[in-house]
């Protein structure tokens, strides 16, 4: 079965710090790549995501992401951190093998942006 | 436009009895998805909806545990006779296709005492 591994539990950063959020997948076939972000008290909503061409995406609010099939990765990215950056962000990725465009979550990532 | 819709927001029940989560996916999205987030065990897929009939409803964990979809739009999850470890965030999604991103609702948070 597919999986998805998140390096990163925790990561706490001071407004202006660059981050980077590690994300690894096990399935070696097509993938459809995506990262999420949950807000304090709000819904998933997408941030960005791959699914051909560019391996270099951009997402909404200056992130972006980068498709290393090699590696097996989609680690995010973003220069320069706001405190409004805080929330959890996840790594997701299409299971291919159901056929049914079902998604597969690492365990998410919290961030906190002190300001 | 209005985005996915999920009802109760909030749920707390007893051990033992049944509930009901609502989903209104956004309209003309065929494909519809329900997940569960818990502590510990993060987001995890429950069951898949391609217009109202159900081909992959390999992560629902028990029996207890059913859904339907009507009219291809509105989905109903149901869990009978609840346990403490159904307590978690129930989400649902919908997408255009299935592949095509998904777009989540706000979740139903469900307590079972």
């Amino acid at each position: 079965a597919q999986s998805v591994s998140q390096h990163n539990h925790h990561v706490i950063l001071s407004e202006a710090a660059s981050l980077e959020l590690g994300c690894n997948y096990s399935y070696g076939g097509t993938v459809n790549l995506f990262w999420y972000v949950q807000y304090p008290g709000q819904h998933l909503q997408l941030l960005l995501k791959y699914f051909s061409g560019d391996p270099l995406v951009k997402g909404i609010k200056g992130f972006e992401a980068e498709f290393i099939k090699s590696k097996f990765s989609f680690n995010l990215r973003k220069p320069s951190v706001q405190w409004s950056d805080t929330a959890e962000y996840f790594c997701a990725v299409n299971d291919d093998s159901s056929n049914t465009g079902k998604l597969i979550f690492g365990q998410g990532t919290t961030l906190q942006v002190k300001p | 436009g209005a985005g996915v819709s999920q009802s109760p927001s909030n749920k707390v029940t007893e051990k033992g009895k049944d509930v009901e989560l609502r989903c209104d996916p956004i309209s003309g999205h065929t494909a519809l998805y329900w997940y569960r987030q818990s502590l510990g065990q993060g987001l995890e897929f429950l069951i898949y909806f391609q217009g109202n009939s159900a081909p992959d409803k390999s992560g629902l964990p028990s029996d207890r545990f059913s859904a339907e979809r009507t009219g291809g739009s509105v989905s109903t999850l149901t869990i009978q006779r609840t346990q403490q470890e159904d307590s978690a965030v129930y989400l649902c999604a919908s997408s255009p296709r299935r592949w095509e991103t998904q777009y989540f609702g706000p979740g139903t948070r469900l307590l079972v005492l």
